[in-house]
Protein backbone atom coordinates (compact mmCIF):
# COMPACT_ATOMS: atom_id res chain seq x y z
CA UNK A 1 0.00 0.00 0.00
CA UNK A 2 0.89 3.87 -0.05
CA UNK A 3 3.46 4.63 2.48
CA UNK A 4 3.45 8.46 3.93
CA UNK A 5 4.10 11.18 1.28
CA UNK A 6 5.39 14.47 1.39
CA UNK A 7 5.39 17.54 -1.01
CA UNK A 8 7.38 19.21 -2.37
CA UNK A 9 10.65 16.98 -1.58
CA UNK A 10 12.57 19.63 -2.31
CA UNK A 11 12.20 23.71 -1.71
CA UNK A 12 14.62 26.34 -2.40
CA UNK A 13 13.05 30.09 -0.77
CA UNK A 14 14.70 33.03 -0.37
CA UNK A 15 14.78 34.47 3.71
CA UNK A 16 11.77 36.14 5.15
CA UNK A 17 9.10 34.10 2.47
CA UNK A 18 6.72 31.70 4.09
CA UNK A 19 6.94 28.35 2.80
CA UNK A 20 4.18 25.75 3.93
CA UNK A 21 5.25 21.24 3.51
CA UNK A 22 2.43 18.94 3.44
CA UNK A 23 2.32 15.26 4.87
CA UNK A 24 -0.14 12.82 3.82
CA UNK A 25 0.09 10.05 6.23
CA UNK A 26 -0.67 6.26 5.48
CA UNK A 27 -4.43 5.83 5.49
CA UNK A 28 -6.20 4.90 9.21
CA UNK A 29 -3.12 5.60 10.75
CA UNK A 30 -4.06 8.88 13.53
CA UNK A 31 -0.41 9.47 15.22
CA UNK A 32 1.18 11.75 12.75
CA UNK A 33 4.79 13.68 13.53
CA UNK A 34 6.84 16.37 11.92
CA UNK A 35 10.61 16.16 12.83
CA UNK A 36 13.18 18.29 11.50
CA UNK A 37 17.28 17.11 10.34
CA UNK A 38 19.67 19.64 9.98
CA UNK A 39 22.91 18.52 8.03
CA UNK A 40 24.65 15.94 10.27
CA UNK A 41 21.99 16.17 13.24
CA UNK A 42 19.87 14.12 14.86
CA UNK A 43 16.31 14.40 14.44
CA UNK A 44 14.74 16.79 16.30
CA UNK A 45 11.00 16.48 17.31
CA UNK A 46 8.63 19.44 16.47
CA UNK A 47 5.05 18.49 16.95
CA UNK A 48 2.88 15.18 17.04
CA UNK A 49 -1.03 14.86 16.34
CA UNK A 50 -3.48 12.78 17.22
CA UNK A 51 -6.40 13.17 15.16
CA UNK A 52 -6.70 16.44 14.59
CA UNK A 53 -5.60 17.95 18.12
CA UNK A 54 -1.94 18.41 18.86
CA UNK A 55 -1.44 17.39 22.40
CA UNK A 56 2.11 18.13 22.53
CA UNK A 57 3.38 21.53 20.51
CA UNK A 58 6.96 21.71 22.88
CA UNK A 59 9.30 21.06 19.76
CA UNK A 60 7.89 24.67 17.43
CA UNK A 61 11.20 25.96 18.09
CA UNK A 62 9.49 29.37 17.34
CA UNK A 63 6.01 31.53 16.75
CA UNK A 64 7.38 31.35 12.79
CA UNK A 65 6.05 27.45 12.74
CA UNK A 66 3.13 26.27 12.57
CA UNK A 67 1.01 23.57 12.15
CA UNK A 68 -2.63 21.76 11.27
CA UNK A 69 -4.38 18.28 10.51
CA UNK A 70 -8.14 18.38 9.15
CA UNK A 71 -9.70 15.66 8.41
CA UNK A 72 -7.78 13.03 10.44
CA UNK A 73 -5.66 13.05 7.29
CA UNK A 74 -3.37 15.67 6.19
CA UNK A 75 -1.04 17.86 7.75
CA UNK A 76 0.55 21.00 6.78
CA UNK A 77 3.33 22.65 8.44
CA UNK A 78 4.43 26.28 8.00
CA UNK A 79 7.08 28.28 8.37
CA UNK A 80 6.45 31.83 8.07
CA UNK A 81 9.32 34.42 7.77
CA UNK A 82 11.79 32.14 7.28
CA UNK A 83 15.37 32.32 8.13
CA UNK A 84 18.61 30.81 6.69
CA UNK A 85 18.76 28.43 10.18
CA UNK A 86 15.65 26.98 8.82
CA UNK A 87 17.17 24.98 5.98
CA UNK A 88 16.51 21.11 7.06
CA UNK A 89 14.74 18.45 6.25
CA UNK A 90 11.67 18.50 7.55
CA UNK A 91 10.47 14.93 7.87
CA UNK A 92 6.56 13.35 8.63
CA UNK A 93 5.77 9.89 10.21
CA UNK A 94 2.77 8.18 11.15
CA UNK A 95 1.75 5.96 13.46
CA UNK A 96 -1.48 3.83 13.72
CA UNK A 97 -2.54 4.72 17.12
CA UNK A 98 0.51 5.77 19.37
CA UNK A 99 4.46 5.91 18.92
CA UNK A 100 3.90 2.46 20.79
CA UNK A 101 3.47 1.58 17.20
CA UNK A 102 6.02 1.77 14.29
CA UNK A 103 6.54 5.41 13.08
CA UNK A 104 7.01 5.06 9.43
CA UNK A 105 8.40 8.26 7.76
CA UNK A 106 8.10 9.78 4.75
CA UNK A 107 10.69 10.97 1.95
CA UNK A 108 11.14 14.05 3.60
CA UNK A 109 11.31 17.75 2.57
CA UNK A 110 14.59 19.26 2.11
CA UNK A 111 14.45 23.34 2.03
CA UNK A 112 16.77 25.54 1.83
CA UNK A 113 16.58 29.22 2.50
CA UNK A 114 18.75 31.44 0.81
CA UNK B 1 22.04 15.84 29.91
CA UNK B 2 20.89 14.71 26.57
CA UNK B 3 18.08 12.87 27.08
CA UNK B 4 19.05 9.91 24.76
CA UNK B 5 23.00 10.02 23.53
CA UNK B 6 24.62 7.77 21.16
CA UNK B 7 27.93 8.14 19.87
CA UNK B 8 28.05 9.23 16.53
CA UNK B 9 31.16 7.26 15.37
CA UNK B 10 31.95 6.59 12.77
CA UNK B 11 32.74 3.17 13.60
CA UNK B 12 34.37 1.59 10.34
CA UNK B 13 34.76 -2.50 10.80
CA UNK B 14 35.81 -4.89 8.25
CA UNK B 15 32.71 -7.29 6.12
CA UNK B 16 31.90 -10.31 9.02
CA UNK B 17 32.91 -8.65 12.16
CA UNK B 18 30.75 -7.85 14.82
CA UNK B 19 29.86 -4.56 16.08
CA UNK B 20 27.94 -3.33 19.17
CA UNK B 21 26.43 -0.01 19.30
CA UNK B 22 25.33 1.92 22.95
CA UNK B 23 22.85 4.43 23.99
CA UNK B 24 22.18 5.65 26.99
CA UNK B 25 18.97 7.79 28.37
CA UNK B 26 18.33 9.92 30.99
CA UNK B 27 14.56 9.41 32.07
CA UNK B 28 14.25 5.95 34.37
CA UNK B 29 10.80 6.21 33.27
CA UNK B 30 10.87 5.65 29.98
CA UNK B 31 8.96 2.82 28.57
CA UNK B 32 9.31 1.52 25.20
CA UNK B 33 12.91 1.18 23.04
CA UNK B 34 13.71 0.96 19.69
CA UNK B 35 16.27 0.97 17.14
CA UNK B 36 15.94 2.85 13.69
CA UNK B 37 18.38 2.41 10.61
CA UNK B 38 18.95 5.86 8.53
CA UNK B 39 20.96 5.55 5.03
CA UNK B 40 22.40 8.19 3.51
CA UNK B 41 19.73 11.21 2.44
CA UNK B 42 16.74 8.17 3.37
CA UNK B 43 14.22 8.37 5.84
CA UNK B 44 14.59 6.46 9.03
CA UNK B 45 12.69 2.94 8.92
CA UNK B 46 12.45 0.46 11.77
CA UNK B 47 15.39 -1.91 12.38
CA UNK B 48 13.45 -3.49 15.93
CA UNK B 49 11.87 -3.01 18.93
CA UNK B 50 13.53 -3.38 22.32
CA UNK B 51 12.01 -5.35 25.10
CA UNK B 52 13.03 -6.17 28.47
CA UNK B 53 13.79 -9.68 28.08
CA UNK B 54 16.05 -9.02 24.67
CA UNK B 55 15.83 -10.15 21.24
CA UNK B 56 16.77 -11.25 17.98
CA UNK B 57 16.77 -10.99 14.75
CA UNK B 58 19.10 -13.00 12.35
CA UNK B 59 22.19 -11.00 12.84
CA UNK B 60 20.64 -8.35 14.98
CA UNK B 61 20.72 -8.67 18.72
CA UNK B 62 18.85 -5.66 20.41
CA UNK B 63 19.68 -5.53 24.65
CA UNK B 64 18.12 -3.50 27.29
CA UNK B 65 19.56 -2.98 30.64
CA UNK B 66 17.00 -0.66 33.00
CA UNK B 67 19.39 -0.65 35.46
CA UNK B 68 21.93 1.20 34.31
CA UNK B 69 19.74 3.16 31.44
CA UNK B 70 21.29 1.78 28.09
CA UNK B 71 20.25 0.01 25.32
CA UNK B 72 22.48 -2.26 22.98
CA UNK B 73 22.33 -3.41 19.19
CA UNK B 74 24.56 -6.02 18.49
CA UNK B 75 25.30 -6.80 14.37
CA UNK B 76 26.98 -10.27 13.58
CA UNK B 77 29.04 -10.87 10.58
CA UNK B 78 28.69 -7.66 9.43
CA UNK B 79 27.67 -6.94 5.55
CA UNK B 80 28.50 -4.06 3.53
CA UNK B 81 24.24 -3.09 3.06
CA UNK B 82 24.56 -2.91 6.84
CA UNK B 83 26.16 0.58 6.32
CA UNK B 84 23.69 3.44 7.45
CA UNK B 85 23.31 5.52 10.73
CA UNK B 86 21.37 3.64 13.65
CA UNK B 87 19.42 6.18 15.33
CA UNK B 88 18.17 5.18 19.40
CA UNK B 89 14.62 5.85 20.12
CA UNK B 90 13.21 6.16 23.52
CA UNK B 91 9.47 7.06 24.19
CA UNK B 92 9.01 8.23 27.94
CA UNK B 93 6.15 10.03 29.66
CA UNK B 94 1.70 9.26 29.13
CA UNK B 95 1.78 11.36 25.95
CA UNK B 96 3.66 10.24 22.21
CA UNK B 97 6.50 11.66 22.24
CA UNK B 98 9.43 10.06 21.39
CA UNK B 99 13.02 10.93 21.42
CA UNK B 100 15.86 9.87 18.95
CA UNK B 101 19.35 9.60 19.71
CA UNK B 102 22.01 11.41 17.06
CA UNK B 103 22.26 8.03 15.55
CA UNK B 104 25.97 5.87 15.56
CA UNK B 105 27.05 5.74 11.90
CA UNK B 106 28.38 2.29 10.61
CA UNK B 107 30.82 1.82 7.53
CA UNK B 108 31.54 -1.79 6.86
CA UNK B 109 34.31 -1.86 4.41
CA UNK B 110 35.23 -4.90 2.13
Amino acid sequence: GAGVSQSPSNKVTEKGKDVELRCDPISGHTALYWYRQSLGQGLEFLIYFQGNSAPDKSGLPSDRFSAERTGGSVSTLTIQRTQQEDSAVYLCASSLVSSKETQYFGPGTRLLVL
Amino acid sequence: RKEVEQDPGPFNVPEGATVAFNCTYSNSASQSFFWYRQDCRKEPKLLMSVYSSGNEDGRFTAQLNRASQYISLLIRDSKLSDSATYLCVVRTGGYQKVTFGIGTKLQVIP
